[in-house]
């Protein structure tokens, strides 16, 4: 059974551009989250989607956006890069709502230069 | 911010030692859950603790939910070279509003020396 599948792994952008991160869950799960982690601040959490829906959003401004299609998979897009947004992104997939375990891929590792 | 309390920061131990750990905070959570996290790679997951007063054990490790629902330890037994990395734990608050969401702590980060 494959894993979390995040794309790309590495990712070099400019400031002011935009990036679009891929993440496809475990299969059959419905839940996807997504976190930022960095060397200050460490893991936090962007926002979660199930069944195409946001259920929930952590505190990061307008520019970091998601969406869930209908096969589970999400993608989350940051517009207007800042150099402190250099991070490596994290997708968390579960089986649905509740509290149940969260498995993470391999993460995409995002420089803004 | 984080929410969670982890400690200690970093260890340094021989192998065959022993290791604990362990995440305080001062509100409560309904999940606690361990990770352990490799140079460049996503946090795996180790263990899921979903009651207050569980113990669980995953092999040489074994973590407990505090009765007070509000800290959790692991413990590694015996430690061996492959047990380097980066341990985080995790919680889900109690509350609507934390739907989905985890809270993590700062890390441990665990060096084994053979």
């Amino acid at each position: 059974k494959a894993g979390v599948t995040q794309t790309p792994r590495y990712l070099i952008k400019t400031r002011g551009q935009q990036v679009t991160l891929s993440c496809s869950p475990i299969s059959g799960h419905r839940s996807v989250s997504w976190y930022q982690q960095t060397p200050g601040q460490g893991l936090q959490f962007l926002f979660e989607y199930f069944s195409e829906t946001q259920r929930n959003k952590g505190n990061f401004p307008g520019r970091f956006s998601g969406r869930q299609f209908s096969n589970s998979r999400s993608e989350m897009n940051v517009s207007t890069l800042e150099l402190g947004d250099s991070a490596l992104y994290l997708c968390a997939s579960r089986i649905g709502a509740g509290n149940t375990e969260a498995f993470f891929g391999q993460g995409t590792r995002l420089t803004v230069v | 911010g984080q929410q969670l309390n982890q400690s200690p920061q970093s260890m340094f131990i021989q192998e065959g030692e022993d290791v604990s750990m362990n995440c305080t905070s001062s509100s409560i959570f309904n999940t606690w859950l361990w990770y352990k996290q490799d140079p460049g790679e996503g946090p795996v997951l180790l263990i899921a603790l979903y009651k207050a007063g569980e113990l669980t054990s995953n092999g040489r490790l074994t973590a407990q939910f505090g009765i007070t629902r509000k800290d959790s330890f692991l413990n590694i037994s015996a430690s061996i070279p492959s047990d380097v990395g980066i341990y985080f734990c995790a919680g889900q608050l109690a509350g609507g509003t934390s739907y989905g969401k985890l809270t993590f702590g700062q890390g441990t980060i665990l060096t084994v020396h053979p």
